[in-house]
């Protein structure tokens, strides 16, 4: 079964306007942490947010929140105030177990995000 | 401040021929390694990990290995490219007292 899944192959939003990228996971380990990647078409991997499975506030990182509801298993990403630099590609990715043993980030296929202006 | 760096940027080779990719980390000791493949407009398939020098955890068996020689250094390997090989290849490393991973630049490579 898939770890991550991201159902939007594709999103289409106007400068200035929000997005809400999908996530949902699927883990048994009470210790997990989920993570936003962005990939511009350059190809390097850029750390957006991080939410720890114990943490009772959804993280947030200047215009980027994880709207985190751990009941549906979902972690999802909103952009406020979209710029016509965060079209890329946003990988979901998450880490069962503690992160000092080591276990490696599993990731989403990816939701590719196009900013018009 | 730590920094990853990887090499190659891109590189194409013949099928048959030998791969070796490098991944080194500075600014730190101690970080845990990974190797990752994209294949072109796809997700990050995990191949290797590593948390310590030679020690290393493969999840998918294919013609590639890896090596840590070194507490820093995360080497990427073939002994004989084929085909299936190309894809996008990515470094990343996280230090042990904080969850995020952070990646190298990528190499591309080709194998014609």
């Amino acid at each position: 079964a898939q770890k991550i899944t991201q159902t939007q192959p594709g999103m289409f939003v106007q400068e200035k306007e929000a997005v809400t990228l999908d996530c949902t996971y699927d883990t048994s380990d009470p210790s997990y942490g989920l993570f936003w990647y962005k990939q511009p078409s350059s190809g390097e991997m850029i750390f957006l947010i991080y939410q720890g499975s114990y943490d009772q506030q959804n993280a947030t990182e200047g215009r980027y929140s994880l709207n985190f509801q751990k009941a549906r298993k979902s972690a999802n990403l909103v952009i406020s105030a979209s710029q016509l630099g965060d079209s890329a590609m946003y990988f979901c990715a998450m880490r069962e177990g503690p992160h000092q043993a080591g276990t490696a980030l599993i990731f989403g296929k990816g939701t590719t995000l196009s900013v018009s202006s | 401040s730590q920094t990853i760096h990887q090499w190659p940027a891109t590189l194409v080779q013949p099928v048959g021929s030998p791969l070796s990719l490098e991944c080194t980390v500075e600014g730190t000791s101690n970080p845990n390694l990974y190797w990752y493949r994209q294949a072109a407009g796809r997700g990050l398939q995990l191949l290797f990990y590593s948390v310590g020098i030679g020690q290393i955890s493969s999840e998918v068996p294919q013609n590639l290995s890896a090596s840590r020689p070194q507490d820093r250094q995360f080497i990427l390997s073939s002994k004989k490219l084929l085909l299936s090989d190309s894809g996008f290849y990515l470094c990343a490393w996280n230090p042990r007292r904080s969850p995020e991973a952070f990646f190298g630049q990528g190499t591309r490579l080709t194998v014609v």
